[in-house]
């Protein structure tokens, strides 16, 4: 079975600085997907990036990046110059079985952005 | 391009009641799959639906039940509602086989 670690229930961080969220997931399939999801107040999960486990690279967008650690099973999220609009629940996300999409998700870190 | 839609907001129940919340998926997609999204925690998969018919479930007892129509919206229905069922309850809609999911605003639903 499939889970998802994520150890910060709540982060803080300074508007314009860079806040790192940890996530650490565990699964025996060699092929897979990792996301990071945003739950604002709003209550939609937004998807902020994701990651294919086969590509090395680390994947960006825009001021969100992440830092894949294949052999440590590690996925962290890095926003950097941090807005206000970006306080919510952040979820990291795993899917291993494709074509059914069934995501596992961690229990969630909330992001407070301190103006 | 509509997204994912939900039906109701909110909802309030009496234990032993019976509840059914609608989805209608994003344009184009033909996956819808439901998830209980628990105070303080991360969603957990209900099941999933596809050429309307239950492609996988995850643990949840034969009290939840889904229907999906031709037109690829949804129905999750849950019958003798118990206090643990207060959720927020999410659908995600897909392109079969594909990622990501794209996720509803969701359904609050409260058992009294």
């Amino acid at each position: 079975a499939q889970t998802v670690t994520q150890s910060q229930p709540e982060m803080s961080v300074q508007e314009a600085e860079t806040v790192t969220l940890s996530c650490t997931y565990d699964t025996s399939e060699s092929d897979y997907y990792l996301f990071w999801y945003k739950q604002p107040p709003s209550r939609q999960m937004i998807l902020v990036i994701r990651q294919e486990a086969y590509k090395q690279q680390n994947a960006t967008e825009n001021r969100f990046s992440v830092n894949f650690q294949k052999a440590a099973k590690s996925f962290s999220l890095k926003i950097s110059d941090s807005q206000l609009g970006d306080a919510a629940m952040y979820f990291c996300a795993e899917i291993s079985n494709f074509g059914n999409e069934k995501l596992t998700f961690g229990t969630g870190t909330r992001l407070t952005i301190i103006p | 391009d509509a997204g994912v839609t939900q039906s109701p907001t909110h909802l309030i129940k009496t234990r032993g009641q019976q509840v059914t919340l609608r989805c209608s998926p994003k344009s184009g997609h033909d996956t819808v799959s439901w998830y209980q999204q628990a105070l303080g925690q991360g969603p957990q998969f209900i099941f999933q639906y596809y050429e309307e018919e239950e492609r996988q479930r995850g643990n949840f007892p034969d009290r939840f039940s889904g229907h999906q129509f031709p037109n690829y919206s949804s129905e999750l229905n849950v019958n003798a509602l118990l206090l643990g069922d207060s959720a927020l309850y999410l659908c995600a809609s897909s392109l079969d086989g594909g990622s990501p999911l794209h996720f509803g605003n969701g359904t609050r639903l409260t058992v009294t």
